[in-house]
């Protein structure tokens, strides 16, 4: 059963901010939002996580509602190379697999 | 480090034939995971190990899936006998639980076609 939903695809300018929503409204109070992404041809690549506070690296932003149902990763600048398919994922700090859905396809455009 | 490595990177078998696919992960890391990615299933945890054990193999879609881990640095994957439903990206992982417990590594995968 899936645990997360996102939109399947989205447009962002080049240079612009690129926000990605995801929505994780049965998460649990030990669960973690992991982001992953998966460019073209290539095996997914971690991003970001955060439990409830919002957290930033140098990749991008991971923000969290207060009643933790809902996030969004941010990609401050993004550019052509951050095409690629988001993963938003939740699991708990026990737990070792990650369940990837069908996630978000960005296109940044030129 | 040079990352996950996994061979070959591209396989080509007729329906019947053995194929194993390989993976060397990060050295150091503790686990080490097996993911297959199609287009009408996306992607999907096969098995993963810790210590070289097989701690969860529920994905392993059927027995003519095998995987082993003989030693850290290495682990196969071999599907016996191969058909045509079985092409697909094969992805090998790991990770450190320790230190980058949240984040898997994963390699370039390997790219399966069964005629």
């Amino acid at each position: 059963d899936a645990k997360t939903t996102q939109p399947p695809s989205m447009d962002c300018a080049e240079g612009r901010a690129a926000n990605l929503p995801c929505n994780h409204s049965t998460i649990s109070g030990n669960e973690y939002v992991y982001w992953y992404r998966q460019i073209h041809s290539q095996g997914p690549q971690y991003i970001i996580h955060g439990l409830k506070n919002n957290e930033t690296n140098e990749m991008a932003s991971l923000i969290i509602t207060e009643d933790r149902k809902s996030s969004t990763l941010i990609l401050p600048h993004a550019t052509l190379r951050d095409t690629a398919v988001y993963y938003c994922i939740v699991r708990d700090n026990y737990g070792q697999n990650f369940v990837f859905g069908p996630g978000t396809r960005l296109s940044v455009l030129p | 480090d040079a990352g996950v490595i996994q061979s070959p990177r591209h396989e080509v078998t007729e329906m019947g034939q053995e194929v194993t696919l390989r993976c060397k992960p990060i050295s150091g890391h503790d686990y080490l995971f097996w993911y297959r990615q199609t287009m009408m299933r996306g992607l999907e945890l096969l098995i993963y190990f810790n210590n070289n054990v097989p701690i969860d193999d529920s994905g392993m879609p059927e027995d003519r899936f095998s995987a082993k881990m003989p030693n850290a640095s290495f682990s196969t994957l071999k599907i016996q006998p191969s058909e045509p439903r079985d092409s697909a990206v094969y992805f090998c992982a790991s990770s450190l639980y320790e230190i980058s417990y949240n984040e898997q590594f994963f390699g370039p995968g390997t790219r399966l076609t069964v005629l």
